[in-house]
């Protein structure tokens, strides 16, 4: 599994965007990066997946540039509802014997009013 | 929508004690998994389970067992509790072929004393 390192922490003001970016040197030809959110007392919520290039959702943007070594989660005009945890995870999952996930300790985003 | 369900929220048990956490998915999805998360570990895969009565281990899986007798639901068991494993406990479930995007249920959080 490819290991990846992001920002234990971060702060933003309410309606920036936000950027966190997410290293991964190691990352194999057939894995795919992953972003998963997690708020306080719940479970981590998948919130976008993407090979290369750009993919956007209604919650997030996800840009991974060609040589896939690192990869940037956009959220547009954060809220006070957007503090929580988010993961970044490399992997192919859909093979058989790859199913498992490694979350690392994530990204702390706290939003100030 | 889909749903992972987890029996309890919160369980307080006593050191020795069997202690059984149970997950319930409807979304007829193969793959299951329990994980716990503990203050600056993350989230730490215990066992994940691809079939009915197939189960393999994760990082974790001494002083657990895993049971699944149905394909939607997927149990956890401490054989004899202890304090180290105080923690939140996550189940969550995937499709096969696409373990990277799963989708968790709300934890449970279990204290040992």
């Amino acid at each position: 599994l490819a290991k990846t390192t992001q920002p234990i922490s971060m702060d933003s003001y309410e309606g920036q965007e936000v950027n966190i970016t997410c290293s991964h040197n190691n990352i194999a030809t057939n894995d795919y990066i992953t972003w998963y959110q997690q708020f306080p007392s719940q479970g981590p919520r998948f919130i976008i997946q993407g090979y290369k290039t750009k993919v956007t959702n209604e919650v997030a943007s996800l840009f991974i540039p060609a040589d896939r070594k690192s990869s940037t989660l956009s959220l547009p005009r954060v809220s006070l509802s957007d503090t929580a945890v988010y993961y970044c995870l490399v992997g192919d999952g859909r093979n058989f014997g790859n199913e498992k996930l490694t979350f690392g300790t994530g990204t702390r985003l706290t939003i100030i009013p | 929508d889909v749903k992972v369900t987890q029996s309890s929220r919160y369980l307080v048990k006593r050191t020795g004690e069997k202690v059984f956490l149970e997950c319930v998915q409807d979304m007829d999805h193969e793959n299951m998994f329990w994980y716990r998360q503990d203050p600056g570990l993350g989230l730490r895969l215990i066992y994940f389970s691809y079939d009915v009565k197939m189960k393999e281990k994760g990082d974790i899986p001494e002083g657990y067992s895993v049971s699944r007798e149905k394909k939607e639901r997927f149990s956890l068991i401490l054989e004899s509790a202890s304090t180290n494993q105080t923690s939140m406990y996550l189940c969550a479930s995937s499709r096969i072929g696409d373990s990277y995007e799963q989708y968790f249920g709300p934890g449970t959080r279990l204290t040992v004393t």
